[in-house]
């Protein structure tokens, strides 16, 4: 149980274009989503973390006119990157999770490699 | 402010030796504390979790962490490393915000 999935997997996109992510939990409602950037080599870097139905809390640094989050459902959340440049090129990755659940728990997506030409 | 540490950033074991990767981590209370793997490309894989009670928690493939109150240590510990093992691995604790805080990782190359 407890499976992310995320769409899609790897794509590349012209610089000015804008990009979006899916993240779905396959087989429980998730109450929050989490949204992640992975440099190369380098450790998880927490950008928003999204509530269904409400706006998403973005992290200090992270441009929410850029990185566009929706978390329409408990199922899904997703994940715009807008007027994408090279520099955004990256690992993304979303969780989930049970929000009050006991064990604090996030679940976690294979990732979305994203490059920018 | 909560950090996690990692001071290993690469840590290199033959197949058959024993492993140990260390976190630390600076809180006030007792956070949740999590141990992942992370293959090349790949999305994370929870190994074992720790959030109160007996303080050596065991994980899935052969994988134990013990949590140290005293030190704000939860280190990982194997004691025979396969070829297999070879990954990222990554410890993150929770404060009880439901937000994670990851270490900056440890990569570990397993010679044959």
């Amino acid at each position: 149980g407890a499976v992310v999935s995320q769409h899609p997997s790897r794509v590349i996109c012209k610089s000015g274009t804008s990009v979006k992510i899916e993240c779905r939990s396959l087989d429980f409602q998730a109450t929050t989503m989490f949204w992640y950037r992975q440099f190369p080599k380098q450790s998880l870097m927490l950008m928003a973390t999204s509530n269904e139905g409400s706006k998403a809390t973005y992290e200090q640094g992270v441009e929410k006119d850029k990185f566009l989050i929706n978390h329409a459902s408990l199922t899904l959340s997703t994940l715009t990157v807008t007027s994408a440049h090279p520099e955004d090129s990256s690992f993304y990755i979303c969780s989930a999770s049970i929000l009050d659940s006991l064990d604090y728990e996030q679940y976690f997506g294979p990732g979305t490699r994203l490059t920018v030409t | 402010a909560q950090s996690v540490t990692q001071p290993d950033i690469h840590i290199t074991v033959s197949e058959g030796a024993s492993l140990e990767l260390r976190c630390n981590y600076s809180y006030g209370a007792t956070p949740y504390l999590f141990w992942y793997v992370q293959s090349p490309g790949q999305g994370l894989q929870l190994l074992l979790k720790y959030f109160s009670g007996d303080t050596l928690v065991q994980g899935i493939k052969g994988f134990e962490a013990e949590f140290k109150r005293s030190q704000s240590s939860f280190n990982l510990r194997k004691p025979s490393v396969h070829w297999s093992d070879a990954a990222e691995y990554f410890c993150a604790v929770d404060s009880g915000t439901y937000k994670y805080i990851f270490g900056t990782g440890t990569r570990l190359k397993v010679l044959a």
